[in-house]
Parts: C-alpha cells; sequence; structure tokens
C-alpha cells in the first residue's frame, strides 16, 4: 500500500517560471517530510525538509509547504532553472518508525 | 571520502549466484538505511541499523535477503540464491541520527542473467 504518493510521474515547466511538485500521503502519524531531487545514474540527493510542526520552509529558491489537514505537501522552485531538471521524489516517516517513505518521483524537465 | 561510498557501483550475476554488496557510511552517522529501486518503480525500504540496538528488518523481501553492520562502520549486504526480480539498483544511506535526513550513495545497479 502506497503511503506516499506522487500523482503527477512527470511535469515541463519553462526556464525563469514557477515549478510546483506536489506529494499526498494517508498516514496521520506522518510527522516529518522531505524532499530529494535524483539525476540518472546518481542516488538522490537532499534538498529540503519541513516538520510537522510547520506549514512552510524555504532554502533559497526552494519552499516546502505542507498542509497537514489535506495531508498534501509541495515543493516549488522559483525560478526554474535547466540543471533543476531530475526526477524528484518526495518522503515521510513517523517518529515512531525507522524508514523514510518514498513516492514514485516525479520527473521535472525545465526548457531553456 | 565526504560521502556514502557504495561498492561495486555495477554488478552482473547468474541467477542463482550470491552477491555481496558494500557501503561505507559517512563517518560519524549512527543510522544507516538499505533501499533498493527497481525499473519504474519508487524507492523501497529494506533494512535500518541504528548503532548498536537490532536492526529494522521488517523490509526485507525474503530470507535470501540479509545484512550486517558491524558497529557504526561498513555494512554488507548479502543476497542469496539471486534471482531475475533482484535486479534492481541498491541504495545505501546514512544520517547523523535517526531524527535528520539520510545521505544517499551512488547505488550499485545489480543485474541477475
Amino acid at each position: 500500500d502506497q503511503q506516499v504518493k506522487q500523482n503527477s510521474p512527470s511535469l515541463s515547466v519553462q526556464e525563469g517560471r514557477i515549478s510546483i511538485l506536489n506529494c499526498d500521503y494517508t498516514n496521520s502519524m506522518f510527522d516529518y517530510f522531505l524532499w530529494y531531487k535524483k539525476y540518472p545514474a546518481e542516488g538522490p540527493t537532499f534538498l529540503i525538509s519541513i516538520s510537522s510542526i510547520k506549514d512552510k520552509n524555504e532554502d533559497g529558491r526552494f519552499t516546502v509547504f505542507l498542509n497537514k489537514s489535506a495531508k498534501h505537501l509541495s515543493l516549488h522552485i522559483v525560478p526554474s532553472q535547466p540543471g533543476d531538471s531530475a526526477v524528484y521524489f518526495c518522503a515521510a516517516r513517523a517518529d515512531t518508525g525507522n524508514q523514510f517513505y518514498f513516492g514514485t518521483g516525479t520527473s521535472l524537465t525545465v526548457i531553456p | 571520502g565526504a560521502g556514502v561510498s557504495q561498492s561495486p557501483s555495477n554488478k552482473v550475476t547468474e541467477k542463482g549466484k550470491d552477491v555481496e554488496l558494500r557501503c561505507d557510511p559517512i563517518s560519524g552517522h549512527t543510522a544507516l538505511y538499505w533501499y533498493r529501486q527497481r525499473l519504474g518503480q519508487g524507492l523501497e525500504f529494506l533494512i535500518y541499523f541504528q548503532g548498536n540496538s537490532a536492526p529494522d528488518k521488517s523490509g526485507l523481501p525474503s530470507d535470501r535477503f540479509s545484512a550486517e553492520r558491524t558497529g557504526e562502520s561498513v555494512s554488507t549486504l548479502t543476497i542469496q540464491r539471486t534471482q531475475q526480480e533482484d535486479s534492481a539498483v541498491y541504495l545505501c544511506a546514512s544520517s547523523p541520527h535517526r531524527g535528520t535526513e539520510a545521505f544517499f550513495g551512488q547505488g550499485t545497479r545489480l543485474t541477475v542473467v
């Protein structure tokens, strides 16, 4: 049973515009959320995280928003750059658990 | 090195053979994870080590899979009698302690022919 879902397999955005990647989860015990970026033939690279006590966390061009009532988080990239083209995974973990649960990823293409 | 190191990068093995994958975590990281990613799928949790505590083996798909970790250093993932469905990228990650983000290695691409 997929507890973290990324319903958009792919997304294309013009350079300079905003990229919005979405993620939904089903487990109300999740309290820590992360976004990873993955280039081909490389391992995932940590981007940004947010704990459930916050609804927003910002790091440079990357902002993560958390809506606990909707069990939804999103990653905003502004402005998007061609180097942002990669697969983005969201992940979540419960305070009482050990593993991170990952979504299936969204492939972002930023068009120059 | 500064990051998580995995070896080999690629492994091709015949069905029925045993394989051993190695992970060198970031120095000082007490937590270590193994995941795998099969083609077209997401990351699947396999096993978690935290310091000297008993590992969380809840993700291991069968008794052909096992993993060990010596203290807070190297970990090895062993797959016995490999099957074609074991073909995947096996990813190792470590974190300073349980409550923080995990840093991944580049993975080992295992192909069972």
